[in-house]
């Protein structure tokens, strides 16, 4: 079965510090999302991804992140600054809805700790 | 107030349970999608719904559009059951939105 495959599994930074957060989507996939999930809180959106373009994004998703899609299938995360308050687990997902509406599939996460 | 609430927060039941695990959400959706989340942290798709009802094995999954209300039962409940369920909704835009899900701890 497909997968969404992200890298690396954990991540230990200082603050200050600029992380890449890496993921690969399904191939046939349109739709790449970024979320992420502090300790013991529920799954929290951060970008949605379409068309090379960012297509909606949340009021966490501020100066200090970007994503980009460099070579056509990776798909990639990057904070610039990091806070303590930036440690949580970021998941990677992508979908094919608008063509198939099979549903979303979930990478298994980065889990970053910031120091 | 959370737009996707779920019910109970902490499940636990015995080997063999019939086991049902509530959503309400308050805006309006295009699909409802329930997850399986592992202690590893990792976030499987069950189930994505836009009406009516749909079954996987022992999962089975319903919804009502009207009342605005989902539920996930698990039939014959086994300890490798055991994990976060989530319930999240789409609406009009890519996003899910996230409840804040459902531990169950299923035991021998």
């Amino acid at each position: 079965e497909p997968e969404v495959t992200q890298t690396p599994s954990h991540q230990v930074t200082q603050m200050g510090q600029e992380v890449i957060l890496r993921c690969v989507p399904i191939s046939n996939h349109l739709y790449f999302y970024w979320y992420r999930q502090i300790l013991g809180q529920k799954v929290e959106f951060l970008v949605s991804f379409y068309n090379n373009e960012i297509s909606e994004k949340s009021e966490i998703f501020d100066d200090q992140f970007s994503v980009e899609r460099p070579d056509g299938s990776n798909f990639t995360l990057k904070i610039r600054s990091t806070k303590l308050e930036d440690s949580a687990m970021y998941f990677c997902a992508s979908s094919d809805f608008g063509t198939g509406l099979t549903g979303y599939t979930f990478g298994s996460g980065t889990r970053l700790t910031v120091v | 107030k959370n737009e996707v609430e779920q019910s109970p927060q902490n499940l636990t039941a015995q080997e063999g349970e019939f086991i049902t695990i509530n959503c309400s959400y308050s805006v309006g959706i295009s699909a409802l999608h329930w997850l399986q989340q592992h202690p590893g942290g990792g976030i499987v798709s069950l189930f994505m719904l836009s009406s009516g009802k749909k079954k996987h094995g022992r999962l089975i999954a319903t919804i009502n559009i009207q009342e605005k209300h989902s539920s996930l039962h698990i039939t014959a409940s086994h300890p490798r059951d055991s994990a976060v369920y989530i319930c999240a909704v789409k609406g009009n835009t890519d996003k899910l939105i996230f409840g804040t899900g459902t531990r169950l701890q299923v035991f021998p």
